[in-house]
């Protein structure tokens, strides 16, 4: 069974600010780690993925994200922050050879101004 | 323009009646997804089509059960609705690879007296 945990519920920056926003996942075998981000009222919208090669995946609007196999770790980062970036973001994880995705609880990102 | 979208957007039942919300792709995806989503949990996924008339249970199927006669639409349904499927609905899709991305309409929120 996967699981995915987002440590952190709340997370409160201000614009210009970099930010991390953390995952880390339980599975044994093959997977894609995924994030997903949710403006308040909206449906999830698809920002990166990451399957193999590279361990750092950029994705949209200057995220990144990069994997630790040793850490079982799939963090989100953004080097500088814009109010808009403000949302619900979901880090999700699916095997490979099966398409349901799994997601975390959801971390919060304010962005003050 | 590669859109989910999710029918109606807003709707309010009393326990007992029926409800039928519905989910229309233009992107011939062949898988759809069914979650609910409630405050602090993620998304939990309900049901799982592959594609017309292949639908497969997911973590929380009871109380619910799907219909997907064409590829574009796939439904939803609640016979005799209760107050804990109060709750906002999330419909998905994705190439039958999934490859771990899914594309969200803006959901549902169903709220049952």
């Amino acid at each position: 069974t996967q699981t995915v945990s987002q440590s952190d519920a709340h997370v409160t920056v201000f614009e210009g600010d970099s930010v991390e926003l953390r995952c880390n996942y339980s599975y044994g075998g093959s997977i894609y780690l995924s994030w997903y981000i949710q403006h308040h009222g909206h449906g999830l919208q698809f920002l990166l993925k990451y399957y193999s090669g590279n361990p750092v995946v950029q994705g949209v609007n200057g995220f990144e994200a990069e994997f630790s196999k040793s850490d079982s770790s799939f963090h989100l980062r953004k080097a500088s922050v814009h109010w808009s970036d403000s949302a619900v973001y979901f880090c999700a994880v699916s095997a490979t050879n099966y398409n349901v995705l799994y997601f975390g609880s959801g971390t919060k990102l304010t962005v003050e101004p | 323009d590669m859109k989910v979208t999710q029918m109606p957007r807003y709707l309010i039942k009393r326990m007992g009646e029926n409800v039928l919300l519905e989910c229309g792709q233009d992107m011939s995806h062949e898988t759809m997804y069914w979650y609910r989503q409630d405050p602090g949990l993620g998304l939990q996924l309900i049901y799982i089509s592959y594609d017309v008339d292949s639908n497969s249970e997911g973590d929380i199927p009871k109380g619910y059960r799907v219909s997907r006669k064409k590829r574009e639409h796939f439904s939803l349904i609640l016979d005799s609705a209760k107050t804990n499927q109060t709750s906002v609905y999330f419909c998905a899709s994705s190439l039958s690879g999934g490859a771990g991305e899914q594309y969200f309409g803006p959901g549902t929120r169903l709220t049952v007296l």
